[in-house]
Formats: structure tokens, sequence, C-alpha cells
């Protein structure tokens, strides 16, 4: 079955950068859409990024857009996020929530999420 | 940008009871083949969230029947017929629009048992 299980969260400074990661397994990686989602300590869910199966395509919500890079090593089966210039308003649980397959990898999917890693930025 | 907007934003309910909740988009989001990519997601306490439904009406496997998803253009509605307790939780609807891609997700019902 599908497992996807997100690591690399923890405390990092205002200005910071963290790198996230999201280990696949269960289902084959490389042709599947990938998205990361966010949520802020007793808030709602946001959607942060998503990549196409292949890597080609990225796309990021307005709050991220310049800051945060999505990236996937299919051979690895793993899926990043790098999170540059963090601010206090980007602390939340992060979570990778599988896409859709092949051609339909940014319409689909969100049937699978991790557990979610949590990012804190404070001084 | 597209906004999404749930309501009730609390919805107490009683065992056994049917409880409805309503998303509204800003904006018609129906693509050419007649589909609008519209989710629902249940989010218990402390645990990920869920897709219950896709599509505005196709139910995932594993979900009970009591959870059904209805509405077009803009008006979309989760009903849950005959509440259990293990339907307490946080629910988010989601709207896809492309391209490009970008997804809304609603503010979220908190549904609680009276």
């Amino acid at each position: 079955q599908v497992q996807l299980v997100e690591s690399g969260g923890g405390v990092v400074q205002p200005g910071g950068s963290l790198r996230l990661s999201c280990a696949a397994s269960g289902f084959p990686f490389s042709s599947y859409g990938m998205h990361w989602v966010r949520q802020a300590p007793g808030k709602g869910l946001e959607w942060v990024a998503v990549t196409s199966y292949d890597g080609v395509h990225k796309f990021y919500g307005d709050s991220v857009k310049g800051r945060f890079t999505v990236s996937r090593d299919n051979l690895r089966n793993t899926l990043y996020v790098q999170l540059n210039r963090l601010r206090p308003e980007d602390t939340a649980v992060y979570y990778c929530a599988l896409g859709g397959y092949t051609s339909g990898w940014y319409s689909d999917g969100f049937d699978s999420w991790g557990q979610g890693t949590p990012v804190i930025v404070s001084s | 940008d597209v906004a999404v907007t749930q309501s009730p934003l609390s919805l107490p309910v009683t065992l056994g009871q049917s409880a409805s909740i309503s998303c509204r988009s800003s904006q018609s989001l129906e693509y050419s083949d007649g589909t609008i990519y519209l989710n629902w997601f249940q989010q218990r306490p402390g645990q990920s969230p869920r897709r219950l439904i896709y599509k505005v009406s196709d139910r995932d496997s594993g979900v009970p029947e009591r959870f059904s998803g209805s509405g077009s253009g803009t008006d979309f509605t989760l009903k849950i017929s005959r509440v259990e307790a293990e339907d307490v939780g946080v629910y988010y609807c989601m709207l896809g629009k492309y391209w490009p891609p970008t997804y809304s997700f609603g503010q979220g019902t908190k549904l609680e048992i009276k």
C-alpha cells in the first residue's frame, strides 16, 4: 500500500533554511505527481507546491513562491522541498500528498498523505 | 485567485442525526468535459487529512456510504447521514484550478457531538 514518510523538520531561525524529505513506497513513484501541503498550529490546510511525475513542471502557492523549491529524485523515490528565507508564519506541519497518475498528475490525487513533519521558525 | 468559503465553521450534531457542510467558490471551475475538481477531506484529531470525496460526488474506497457529495457550479455540499462518534473532526473542501495548477482549501468545518 502507499506509504509516505516525511522527515527533516525542526526549529530554525527566521531567515534560515531547511530541507524536508518525503520517502515514498508502495506505488510507482516516478508515475505520480506529488504535493506539499502545510498546516499552521490550530489552523487550516494550505497548499504549498506540486511537481509533475517527471519533475519538469513545478508550481507554488503565492505565499511561498520565490522562497521554496520542490524537487524529486525518482531513483530514490523521494520528494523534497527546500525552504529558504523562512519566516515565523511558515511555522507549520508540512505534509506530502500523492498527486495524480501521469497525465492527470495535477488534477487528481490527494488520496494519500504522510504523517507530516513540523517546522518551527523562531528566534 | 479562487476563494473557497465553507459554512458553518462549527457544527454540533446529535449522534444519529444528519449533518451538511456547504462549500462555495468565487468562480465556477467546470472544465470542458464537465469535471469539477472539488474534493472533501476529513481530519480527525491528531491525524493527517483523509480524502473522502473527489470530483464533487465520487466516494473514495473504504469511505462509508453515509458520506455523500453533491453540487454544481459554485455551490457544493458534503452530507453525513446518521453521524457517528468516529465522524468527529474537521472537514475541508478543496477546489483545483488549472492551468496553472492552484489548489484552494476552505477554512474547515469542525464537527462535534452535542
